[in-house]
C-alpha cells in the first residue's frame, strides 16, 4: 500500500500570510495526488488534482505541486475561510489512502 | 447532489445498508466511492465501484464484510455491511470520482455523510 505521510500535522498562521503543507508517498512515482479542504461538520472539497490542477471554483491562492513523491500544497495570502484540515490522497493505486491532515489554525 | 442515508445504531456482528442517492449528472458515467471519518480523525477510503459495476473495489480493513453496489437506473449507490466492528463506528460519505473506473481516482463531489455507530 502506498502511505501518505503529511507534514506539518498542524500549523498556525495568520490571516495574509502563506502557508505549504506537504506530503510524501512511500513508493512510486506518480502525479496522481489530490487536496482536499474539511471544514468541521462538512464533507471535504476537492481544491487540487494531478498534484497541481485547480479545481473549477477554487481560488487561485491555493496551488499544488511536485511528482514522484514529494507533494506541496501552498495558500498565499490567507482568507478568514482557509482555516480548516487539509488532506492529500493518492490515486495512483488501490487501495487508495490519505495523508492523515493538516489542521490549519488562526494565529 | 449526493445524499446518503442508511446509518444509525447497530450492535457489533450486525448489518446495515447505506444508500446514496445521486442528482444533477449523469450517474452512469461515472465511478462512485464511499470514505469514510472515525469520530475526531481523518479520512478513509473504503470502497469504490466503476460506472457499470462490473468493478468493485475495497480496503482491506472491509474486505469480505462490505459490499458495494450500484443501480443506474436508480441513480444510487450502495454500500452493504455487514459483520460490523466497533472500529467501523464513522462518518460514511459518498462521492463521485472524476472518472469511469478511476483512471482518475479523486473525488469531485460529495454528500454529506451518515453516521454509522456500531456499539452494543
Amino acid at each position: 500500500d502506498i502511505q501518505m505521510t503529511q507534514s506539518p500535522s498542524s500549523v498556525s498562521a495568520a490571516v495574509g500570510d502563506s502557508v505549504t503543507i506537504t506530503c510524501r508517498a512511500s513508493q512510486g512515482r506518480t502525479s496522481w495526488v489530490a487536496w482536499y479542504q474539511q471544514k468541521p461538520g462538512k464533507a471535504p472539497k476537492l481544491l487540487i488534482y494531478a498534484a497541481s490542477n485547480l479545481e473549477s471554483g477554487v481560488p487561485s491562492r491555493f496551488s499544488g505541486s511536485g511528482a514522484g513523491t514529494d507533494f506541496t500544497l501552498t495558500i498565499s495570502s490567507l482568507q478568514p475561510e482557509d482555516f480548516a484540515t487539509y488532506y492529500c490522497q493518492q490515486a495512483k493505486s488501490f487501495p487508495l489512502t490519505f495523508g492523515q491532515g493538516t489542521r490549519l489554525e488562526i494565529k | 447532489k449526493l445524499l446518503e442515508s442508511g446509518g444509525g445504531l447497530v450492535q457489533p456482528g450486525g448489518s446495515l445498508r447505506l444508500a446514496c442517492a445521486v442528482s444533477g449528472f449523469t450517474f452512469s458515467s461515472y465511478a462512485m466511492t464511499w470514505v469514510r471519518q472515525a469520530p475526531g480523525k481523518g479520512l478513509e477510503w473504503v470502497s469504490g465501484i466503476n460506472d457499470s459495476g462490473g468493478y468493485t473495489y475495497y480496503a482491506d480493513s472491509v474486505k469480505g464484510r462490505f459490499t458495494i453496489s450500484r443501480d443506474n437506473s436508480k441513480n444510487t449507490v450502495y454500500l452493504q455491511m455487514n459483520s460490523l466492528r466497533a472500529e467501523d463506528t464513522a462518518i460514511y460519505f459518498c462521492a463521485r470520482v472524476s472518472s469511469r473506473n478511476f483512471e482518475r481516482g479523486w473525488f469531485d463531489s460529495w454528500g454529506q455523510g451518515t453516521l454509522v455507530t456500531v456499539s452494543s
